[in-house]
């Protein structure tokens, strides 16, 4: 059964608009989560995370918001570029159980020039 | 600095043939991991190690076989190929356990079972 849900595959944008991803989990006890980004025949590579000790964090023009009552994340980029093309994954974990982490199904991100 | 690195980086391999999928990283990390990654499934774990010497089972690891006699390499064996294992393979390393840091992962191996 899948923990953590994307439930959006694809996803155009305009460059230069926000580009919205977002993942939902289920399991309660999840309190670490990052994104992953993967360009073809690539493996995926870090972006961001985030613990439940917090709602926002930033990297540039990256954020991710965590909202812990709706179990939900969203991964922001503003602005979109051509090169944020790419598949973006995410992840969750228990920080302090276990050493797996479960990742989403992942949304393929398109920026048109 | 290589980073972590999968060989082969392809592979077809018939119904009940063996092989075996080499990781290995030069980052000195303790924490090593297979994952498989199909179409709708995302990358779901199939075995991991958490330092030399040591395996356990992830997600999903019925057919495969793993072994981690170096810090640095950390291997898959298919011992009887299935079509269900068509797939392609990741391999990953991180400093910290999964709760605590990111994980770093190799190209990928795309292995095909006719």
């Amino acid at each position: 059964d899948q923990q953590v849900k994307q439930n959006s595959p694809s996803l155009s944008v305009q460059e230069g608009r926000i580009s919205i991803l977002n993942c939902d989990y289920t399991n309660s006890m999840f309190d670490y989560f990052l994104w992953y980004k993967k360009y073809p025949a690539e493996g995926p590579t870090f972006l961001i995370s985030i613990s439940s000790i917090k709602d926002k964090n930033e990297d540039g023009r990256f954020t991710v918001f965590l909202n812990k009552s709706a179990k939900h994340l969203s991964l922001h980029i503003v602005p979109s570029q051509p090169g944020d093309s790419a598949v973006y994954f995410c992840a969750a974990s228990e920080r302090l159980a276990g050493n797996q982490f479960y990742f989403g199904t992942g949304t393929s991100l398109t920026v048109i020039p | 600095n290589a980073g972590v690195t999968q060989t082969p980086k392809f592979r077809v391999l018939k119904t009940g043939q063996s092989m075996t999928l080499l990781c290995a990283q030069d980052m000195n990390h303790e924490y090593m991991y297979w994952y498989r990654q199909d179409p709708g499934m995302g990358l779901r774990l199939i075995h991991y190690s958490v330092g030399e010497g040591t395996t356990a089972k992830g997600e999903v690891p019925d057919g495969y076989n793993v072994s981690r006699l170096k810090k640095q390499n950390f291997l898959l064996g298919l011992e009887s190929a299935a079509p269900s294992q068509t797939s392609v393979y990741f391999c990953a390393s991180s400093y910290s356990p999964a709760g605590l840091g990111k994980q770093y992962f190799g190209p990928g191996t795309r292995l095909t079972v006719t």
